[in-house]
């Protein structure tokens, strides 16, 4: 079964409109990490966000916030005031507690567009 | 600020070729990891390493072994190229515990197998 699930391949928004990206996850653990990355035409990938599955209020950093539903497996990734530089892949990724190598495992990514 | 720096951005080699790829950091991270990426596979883990000389299996080894002989530098190598290894490949490294410990990626090598 797949542990990270993100059901929009691609989606579209209008500058300035806040998005949403879906990440579904799939764990027995108690205790795991959620992350954020944002992936540019470039290819570098850059770190956005972080929240741990203990924390008890929604992540937050700058435009970028985390609406995490612990109960439906959720990590939606939300951005506000979208911006045309906000045009990449965006994956989420999860870190277990039994996990010797502290690797992440990563969903399959979507696609953002920023419409001018 | 963390860099993580992979030799080549482009790469083009032939079936049967043998392949090195290189990663070097310089954040004196113990754990460093190699990725494959597939347009709607995401991200998927070849191989880590958690300390100089040790290595564990990620999700998708066959084809590939890695080199770590020293804390900085983690080497990916396919002993023979096949047209399927045709992807993206990222590097990455990262601090040992705690789950708030972010992955530090390179910029990718983009491998094509002829």
């Amino acid at each position: 079964a797949q542990k990270i699930t993100q059901t929009q391949p691609g989606m579209f928004v209008q500058e300035k409109e806040a998005v949403t990206l879906d990440c579904t996850y799939d764990t027995s653990d108690p205790s795991y990490g959620l992350f954020w990355y944002k992936q540019p035409s470039s290819g570098e990938m850059i770190f956005l966000i972080y929240q741990g599955s203990y924390d008890q209020q929604n992540a937050t950093e700058g435009r970028y916030s985390l609406n995490f539903q612990k109960a439906r497996k959720s990590a939606n990734l939300v951005i506000s005031a979208s911006q045309l530089g906000d045009s990449a892949m965006y994956f989420c990724a999860m870190r277990e507690v039994d996990n010797a190598g502290n690797m992440l495992t990563f969903g399959g990514g979507t696609r953002l567009m920023v419409k001018p | 600020d963390v860099k993580v720096t992979q030799s080549s951005r482009y790469l083009v080699k032939r079936t049967g070729e043998k392949v090195f790829l290189e990663c070097v950091q310089d954040m004196d991270h113990e754990n460093m990891f190699w990725y494959r990426q597939d347009p709607g596979l995401g991200l998927r883990l070849i191989y880590f390493s958690y300390d100089v000389k040790m290595k564990e299996k990620g999700d998708i080894p066959e084809g590939y072994s890695v080199s770590r002989e020293k804390k900085e530098r983690f080497s990916l190598i396919l002993e023979s190229a096949s047209t399927n290894q045709t992807s993206m490949y990222l590097c990455a490294s990262s601090l040992p515990t705690g789950f708030f410990s972010p992955l530090h990626f390179g910029n990718g090598t983009r491998l094509t197998v002829t």
